[in-house]
């Protein structure tokens, strides 16, 4: 059950596009469309962004979009806020019917 | 609205045990399989335990395996979390989060505000 691997920072000035990687196995990310997206503040439990890959849930912003491309699936936010500052942790379903989170991504707003 | 109230956590000595408890509301609770998720001062995320709506098949992480038990009673809309043989690295606070599936662990839609457990002698 290794984690799946994430940048460990991005950044961005308000407006602009960012994407954030999430890279795992064929025994997680790569074999499953089960790959999910969480945003986490300072002090607050993390929300859903994310879920299969590319659905957003309802009342997420139309700026985050998901997708997967082999073993690594990936997160953009567009036009950039400085509110989207916050951690960034991707999930995966594994092949031992486990979830495995990546290790998280700091955003930073410029 | 969904609620999910996790309690229980404390300070506990090194092989000490503790059991937390999440009361849900808001959402038919057994019909859904619940999380037990934890995340260590300033680190990441850690899934921990999944149980199925009905509390027939459990699934564990490694590190917690052998040492933790989930479990729920669906009479009391309460999932809970019998931590035994405590560790310092198990210091963190553990969230609570429900599933969008009754079956098998798949993302987790809403999520308690945490209790925090502190290993330390």
């Amino acid at each position: 059950q290794s984690a799946l691997t994430q940048p460990a920072s991005v950044s961005g000035s308000p407006g602009q596009s960012i994407t954030i990687s999430c890279t795992g196995t064929s025994s997680d990310v790569g074999g499953y469309n089960y790959v999910s997206w969480y945003q986490q503040h300072p002090g607050k439990a993390p929300k859903l962004m994310i879920y299969d890959v590319s659905n957003r849930p309802s009342g997420v912003s139309n700026r985050f979009s998901g997708s997967k491309s082999g073993n690594t699936a990936s997160l953009t936010i567009s036009g950039l806020q400085a509110e989207d500052e916050a951690d960034y942790y991707c999930s995966s379903y594994t092949t031992s019917s486990t979830l495995v989170f990546g290790g998280g991504t700091k955003l930073t707003v410029l | 609205q969904v609620q999910l109230v996790e309690s229980g956590g404390g300070v506990v000595q090194p092989g000490g045990s503790l059991r937390l408890s999440c009361a849900a509301s808001g959402f038919t609770f057994s019909s859904y399989g619940m999380h037990w998720v934890r995340q260590a001062p300033g680190k990441g995320l850690e899934w921990v335990a999944f149980i199925r709506s009905d509390g027939s098949n459990k699934y564990y992480a490694d590190s917690v395996k052998g040492r933790f038990t989930i479990s729920r009673d669906n009479s009391k809309n309460t999932l809970y979390l019998q931590m035994n043989s405590l560790r310092a690295e198990d210091t963190a606070v553990y969230y609570c989060a429900k599933d969008v599936r009754w079956d098998l662990p798949h993302y987790f839609d809403y999520w308690g505000q945490g209790t925090l457990v502190t290993v330390s002698s």
